[in-house]
């Protein structure tokens, strides 16, 4: 059962092209949507996190687009760069505290130069 | 800082043989977790630790057991191995208060293969 989908599996994206991820929800008690970034061979890493009162968060060239309403984020990448290839997987908090994350099966990105 | 390290990075068991996975953080987190990543899956909670000596079941438990007699450690075991937890596992430990409560910091993995 999986309680956070994530769209697509794959993507290939031209270097300086925006990368787009979708994720989509059913739990409305889920109160922070992190993103993961991990490259081949290493643990994931925390990339950006937004919570649900709030419509977009911008880090860089990293934006989380939020519609709490349609129960979906996303993840834009923009001037995407080759080395911005990896897999990102986006999450989201349950109300059981703890900090205990459930993730998204994950998104293949890889940036053609 | 080392940060959360694991051990071992790769290993190979036949089915029904054990063994121990072992994590360690030194960043005084009171929270620690185990994950299997599977492709296709993402990351599974396995099992979570919010202190020293208490442990919860995550997601997919089952064939799988943690101890944790020292807060810096948290170990996986697997008593009778299965070809179905083939998979790469990552530990990630959290603070429990402090600005960085929300973020989980992760191991470098260590890929296990059942024959």
């Amino acid at each position: 059962q999986q309680q956070v989908k994530q769209s697509p599996q794959s993507l290939i994206v031209q270097k300086g092209g925006i990368s787009i991820i979708n994720c989509a929800y059913e739990n409305t008690a889920f109160d922070y949507f992190p993103w993961y970034q991990q490259f081949p061979g290493k643990g994931p890493a925390l990339l950006i996190a937004i919570r649900p009162d709030v419509s977009e968060k911008k880090e860089g060239r990293f934006t989380i687009s939020f519609n709490k309403s349609a129960k979906q984020f996303s993840l834009h990448i923009m001037d995407s760069q080759p080395g911005d290839s990896a897999t990102y997987f986006c999450a989201a908090r349950g109300a059981g505290g703890y900090n205990k994350l459930i993730f998204g099966a994950g998104t293949r990105l890889a940036v053609h130069p | 800082n080392a940060g959360v390290t694991q051990t071992p990075k790769f290993r190979v068991l036949k089915t029904g043989q054990s063994m121990t996975l072992l994590c360690a953080q030194d960043m005084n987190h009171e929270y620690m977790y185990w994950y299997r990543q599977d492709p296709g899956m993402g990351l599974r909670l396995i099992h979570y630790s919010v202190g020293e000596g208490t442990t919860a079941k995550g997601e997919v438990p089952d064939g799988y057991n943690v101890s944790r007699l020292k807060k810096q450690n948290f170990l996986l075991g697997l008593e009778s191995a299965a070809p179905s937890q083939t998979s790469v596992y990552f530990c990630a430990s959290t603070p429990s208060r402090g600005g960085a409560q929300e973020t989980q910091y992760f191991g470098p993995g260590t890929r296990l293969l059942v024959l």
